[in-house]
């Protein structure tokens, strides 16, 4: 299975900050990787897939990079309705296994 | 608009049965692979299972082999999960997500889920 790594496991930040958030594969899985954003007690909502694009009505302050092993998801200006957790997930193949998230909380 | 509603939670005894469902509306759902992600308890996100458009391909994660069986009916836009030997390790919000049309997986719209609680 591929195992997936996001770096840190959670940060402070405040409105307005440039925040990024690491995502590695254990193997290299092109560019078939998703991010996720959730809110307590909603579900998962999708970001970026591809690694790159853009998912219809999120935000251009999101944005996505990286190919083969190692991605980045960044967040150009920190609003306050971001504050949540990041997960990515490789869509490689089966199991389509997701990083153990990142919690982006309020400085 | 699309909308997933998933339904058949409850609490279990250890190695007893659940069957979740998930009803789908606001697209062409035999056009879709379809998902199921669970959450456990203040714990992160997991891929449980998911289904080809015509539900004749269906993969699995490891610790569900065996004993999850993933399912659809299109005539009646619905997803299934049978849930057989139960753990408490199972215990976890499900989620239903439609998955893939063309290309590779991205789940792009989500249920709200429905809580499994395994428990004597």
């Amino acid at each position: 299975d591929i195992q997936m790594t996001q770096s840190p496991s959670s940060l402070s930040a405040s409105v307005g900050d440039r925040v990024t958030i690491t995502c590695r594969a254990s193997q290299s899985i092109s560019t078939y990787l998703n991010w996720y954003q959730q809110k307590p007690g909603k579900a998962p909502k999708l970001l970026i897939y591809a690694a790159s694009t853009l998912q219809s009505g999120v935000p251009s302050r999101f944005s996505g990079s990286g190919s083969g092993t190692d991605f980045t998801l960044t967040i150009s200006c920190l609003q306050p309705e971001d504050f949540a957790t990041y997960y990515c997930q490789q869509s490689d193949r089966a199991p389509l296994t997701f990083g153990g998230g990142t919690k982006v909380e309020i400085k | 608009e699309v909308q997933l509603v998933e339904s058949g939670g409850g609490l279990v005894q250890p190695g007893g049965s659940l069957r979740l469902s998930c009803a789908a509306s606001g697209f062409t759902f035999s056009s879709y692979w379809m998902s199921w992600v669970r959450q456990a308890p203040g714990k992160g996100l997991e891929w449980v299972a998911n289904i080809k458009e015509d539900g004749s391909k269906q993969y699995y994660v490891d610790p569900v082999k065996g004993r999850f069986t993933i399912s659809r009916d299109n005539a009646k836009n619905s997803l299934f999960l049978q849930m057989n030997s139960l753990r408490a390790e199972d215990t976890a919000v499900y989620f239903c997500a439609r998955d893939k049309s063309v290309g590779p997986t991205k789940l792009d719209c989500w249920g709200q889920g429905t809580l499994v609680t395994v428990s004597s």
